[in-house]
């Protein structure tokens, strides 16, 4: 697609519930990126993959945040056991290349609204 | 610990004007720094960056400045116009971070008023 493209944009979850959160990045993006931002806050970094690895996931908060990209492509973020400080946007971003740098432009996507109640 | 500070969180400026909206940073390690646009149900949208090499850089009605000593820097929007009314983040990585992580500050939301 033209760019990245996330699913659902609104997720409304009950306390206690797992949801799933989909990725599509630009076609041909070697990197994804999850992060997530609170209300009046900055985005913050959650996981990296370069492929289809997991280069990176010191930011997921808990072992209830879990993301994987099988096939290098699209990515999944998976929140078990939901609870209400989970509420944020979740946003993914790709970039052509494999490492960020001045130069290398990441893309975001609109993001996915999750709100625990 | 922020390591990443956006001490304004709103901007109101007159179209036409300059608009400066200011970044700081406490971690030296950092060796690039970006800024992004966001508008409302949007994601966040590249502006433009800077090289810690560098102590400015240009692109068309946006300058960025750096200034390494003080850890701050700062974008210059001028002439300001409607369209640029958005919140504005500053984000910084480098290679001490992987490469892959960036960090933003909060956020200033930019008004301009017509």
């Amino acid at each position: 697609g033209a760019g990245v493209s996330q699913s659902p944009r609104y997720k409304v979850a009950k306390r206690g519930q797992d949801v799933a959160l989909r990725c599509d990045p630009i076609s041909g993006h070697v990197s994804l990126f999850w992060y997530q931002q609170a209300l009046g806050q900055g985005p913050e970094f959650l996981t990296y993959f370069q492929n289809e690895a997991q280069l990176d996931k010191s930011g997921l908060p808990s072992d209830r945040f879990f993301a994987e990209r099988p096939e290098g492509s699209v990515s999944t973020l998976k929140i078990q056991r939901t609870q209400q400080e989970d509420s944020a946007v979740y946003l993914c971003a790709s970039s052509l290349a494999g490492q960020v740098y001045a130069g290398n432009t990441i893309y975001f996507g609109e993001g996915s609204w999750l709100t625990v109640v | 610990d922020q390591q990443v500070k956006q001490n304004s969180p709103s901007l109101s400026v007159q179209e036409g004007r300059i608009s400066i909206l200011n970044c700081d940073y406490t971690n030296s390690m950092f060796d690039y720094f970006l800024w992004y646009k966001k508008y409302p149900a949007e994601g966040p949208t590249f502006l433009i960056s800077i090289s810690s090499i560098k102590d400015k850089n240009e692109d068309g009605r946006f300058t960025v400045f750096l200034n390494k000593s003080a850890k701050h820097l700062s974008l210059h929007i001028v002439p300001s116009q409607p369209g640029d009314s958005a919140v504005y983040f500053c984000a910084a990585g480098g290679a001490n971070f992987g490469n892959e992580k960036l960090t933003f500050g909060t956020g200033t939301r930019l008004t301009i008023i017509p």
